[in-house]
């Protein structure tokens, strides 16, 4: 069965320092995501991509935070000067078209330690 | 009020127990919804789409109320192996809005 795969599984990283998050979605999915989850809280929606550009971003997501399909199969989410408060899990997640019969499929997430 | 509302739990139930778990969500615009699961740290795995007559598949069975807003899921014959965290999303404009999750546990 097809995978979205994340890198790397955890990541370490000292406050105001910049991160890169990896995906390589499913090969012939046409949207893209990143959600986030804080320790013990629920998943939330930062932003979808279609067509090589953001098609919408939550409030979360700020001038922090950016995201680039730089080569037609990786995705990534930068966060250009992290804070505690972005310690969290990061999950990729695409889909192959839009609408109620369309699934999701995750990455496995990006644990995201920021100290 | 929050857009996906769901009891946190901890439902705690012997094997072989059916265990329902409720859902309310404020957005009327809502397009589609599901079920997911969540293992501990780790990614949300679909459990299965909601439909508004309703859709079964083997032990679980959803429905969705339009009207009053609300999702349920029900799970018969619980195993060891469904305790997880259910959660509870709707679909807006190709969005996931999740709920805050509820957790089972199945004990033998």
């Amino acid at each position: 069965e097809p995978e979205v795969t994340q890198t790397p599984s955890h990541q370490v990283t000292q406050m105001g320092q910049e991160v890169i998050l990896r995906c390589v979605p499913i090969s012939n999915h046409l949207y893209f995501y990143w959600y986030r989850q804080i320790l013990g809280q629920k998943v939330e929606f930062l932003v979808s991509f279609y067509n090589n550009e953001i098609s919408e971003k939550s409030e979360i997501f700020d001038d922090q935070f950016s995201v680039e399909r730089p080569d037609g199969s990786n995705f990534t989410l930068k966060i250009r000067s992290t804070k505690l408060e972005d310690s969290a899990m990061y999950f990729c997640a695409s889909i192959r078209g839009q609408g109620p019969n369309y699934g999701y499929t995750f990455g496995s997430g990006t644990r995201l330690t920021v100290v | 009020r929050k857009e996906v509302e769901q009891d946190p739990g901890p439902f705690n139930v012997p094997e072989g127990a059916t265990v329902a778990f409720n859902c309310t969500y404020s957005n009327s615009a809502s397009q589609s919804f599901f079920w997911y699961r969540q293992d501990c740290r780790k990614e949300p795995k679909l459990l299965m789409s909601v439909y508004s007559s309703g859709n079964e598949d083997g032990r679980f069975t959803a429905q969705l109320n339009r009207a009053s807003q609300y999702i349920s899921l029900l799970i018969r014959d619980s195993k060891l192996s469904d305790s997880a965290t259910y959660l509870c999303v709707s679909n807006q404009g190709g969005k996931l809005i999740f709920g805050q999750g509820t957790e089972l546990s199945v004990k033998p």
